[in-house]
């Protein structure tokens, strides 16, 4: 069975330029949840997808970040403009609905290393 | 990895040893307390789960100590091996919700 995927593995980019991240979860899987570490940081939360449904995104910063899920299977996030504080590294993650499996086990993926120069 | 430029505190122990990982969390909240792996290159792994009306659950080769009074959380590998080399996280799970509030890991370092 295929894991979480993240594209791209890496990116770099300027202040003040545009980046869009993409998530693909497990085949199947309802819950998709994206978090980040910061340089120097704990891994936080940003938000959680159930299906196309944003069900919590208290963890956005800010409204540079824009996060999608048309059609209920990858994701993207999108910060625009992109500034220095962003740098870090963002993962995604997945999890089935029902009652199967442990429920807190989130499948991650690699993550995206962002950098913004 | 990811980890470069973060300060991380360490445990170093030899193979065949036992480690022990703790962690202290804030939330007395959480109905939840969960311990994740990440290797390098890697996203972060589930190892094992705790409820917050249990002290103790067993794995294998792991055992999650909860200790709501302190409110301290371990994790305790047995014959610790090179491939357990990682960092260790732990994380609360808000009661109904599912978002995981993830401690700053611990860097376990297993030698030969």
């Amino acid at each position: 069975e295929a894991g979480v995927t993240q594209f791209p593995s890496h990116s770099v980019i300027e202040k003040g330029q545009t980046v869009t991240l993409r998530c693909d979860p497990i085949s199947g899987h309802d819950n998709l949840y994206w978090y980040r570490r910061v340089m120097g940081k704990e891994i936080k939360f940003l938000l959680h997808f159930v299906k196309e449904s944003k069900q919590d995104e208290s963890g956005m910063p800010n409204n540079r970040f824009l996060a999608e899920r048309t059609g209920g299977t990858y994701s993207t996030l999108k910060v625009q403009p992109a500034e220095l504080e962003d740098s870090g590294v963002y993962f995604c993650a997945s999890r089935p609905s029902g009652s199967g499996g442990a429920p807190n086990e989130q499948f991650f993926g690699p993550g995206t290393r962002l950098t913004v120069l | 990895g990811e980890s470069v430029g973060l300060h991380l505190p360490t445990l170093s122990v030899q193979e065949g040893d036992n480690s022990i990982i703790n962690c202290a969390y804030s939330n007395s909240a959480s109905d939840y307390f969960i311990w994740y792996k990440q290797e390098s290159g890697k996203g972060p792994q589930f190892i094992i789960d705790i409820r917050s009306n249990m002290d103790k659950r067993q794995g294998q080769r792991v055992t999650v100590l909860l200790n709501k009074t302190v409110k301290h959380l371990s994790l305790q590998i047995a014959a610790t091996q090179p491939g357990d080399s990682a960092v260790y996280f732990c994380a609360e799970r808000g009661g109904g919700f599912q978002k995981l509030v993830f401690g700053t890991g611990t860097r376990l370092l297993v030698s030969p």
